[in-house]
């Protein structure tokens, strides 16, 4: 199991550009996640889905999209890159309902860190 | 809604001392609770949680943590500190997944434990 993956891991990018972080997770997971994380701040949540085709706000959604077309993949969609977005990005999975004793445990990729200038 | 807050966002202690984090949280129903660890660089881990069965919980690398519902309070401690210890802990606080929440974790700001000779 490689559990969530994250791509890039590292990004630059100008004001106004666009970009997607990549999310996918090998664990059969329903629940995903993707939060930032601001020096001082903690996690604060964008997004979340419960399923293939079902997604939420979160917290701190403003700025972002995502889509959920299967079970192992949770794109985050940036389309007008501001400096405020500079963050570094995590996603995470949880929640198996086949898998017995399945509690709420997270799990979280290695992040993306991204850079707007 | 839920909240946890993180007493002390800087933590120092002296190799082989007691390693104390507070952690108080708020939350309207019973609460799943969490202490993740996140070293440089990295993603998070989980150390340790607490989902309604014994109030102490014991982690990973040494750690535990007491379930205190009358106090609010999900403190992490570790007997004696080790240099490899040294890193960012987050409690975080969540209700039920399968509930409305879908598992949903609102983290603590993060403190920054420091281990020095």
């Amino acid at each position: 199991n490689a559990g969530v993956t994250q791509t890039p891991k590292f990004r630059i990018l100008k004001i106004g550009q666009s970009m997607t972080l990549q999310c996918t997770q090998d664990m059969n997971h329903n629940y995903m996640y993707w939060y930032r994380q601001d020096p001082g701040m903690g996690l604060k949540l964008i997004y979340y889905s419960v399923g293939a085709g079902i997604t939420d706000k979160g917290e701190v959604p403003n700025g972002y999209n995502v889509s959920r077309s299967t079970t192992e993949d949770f794109p985050l969609r940036l389309e007008l890159a501001a400096p405020s977005q500079t963050s570094v990005y995590f996603c995470a999975s949880s929640y198996s309902p086949l898998l017995a004793g399945s509690t709420d445990t997270q799990y979280f990729g290695p992040g993306t860190r991204l850079t707007v200038l | 809604a839920q909240s946890v807050t993180q007493l002390g966002s800087h933590v120092s202690v002296s190799e082989g001392a007691l390693v104390l984090l507070r952690c108080n949280y708020s939350s309207s129903v019973p609460p799943y609770l969490f202490w993740y660890v996140q070293y440089p660089n990295q993603g998070l881990q989980l150390l340790l949680k607490y989902t309604s069965a014994a109030t102490l919980v014991k982690g990973i690398n040494g750690f535990e943590a007491e379930f205190k519902k009358s106090e609010t309070s999900f403190h992490l401690t570790k007997p004696s500190a080790h240099m490899s210890d040294a890193a960012e802990y987050f409690c975080a606080v969540s209700e039920r997944a399968g509930g409305t929440s879908y598992g949903k974790l609102t983290f603590g700001q993060g403190t920054i434990l420091t281990v020095h000779p």
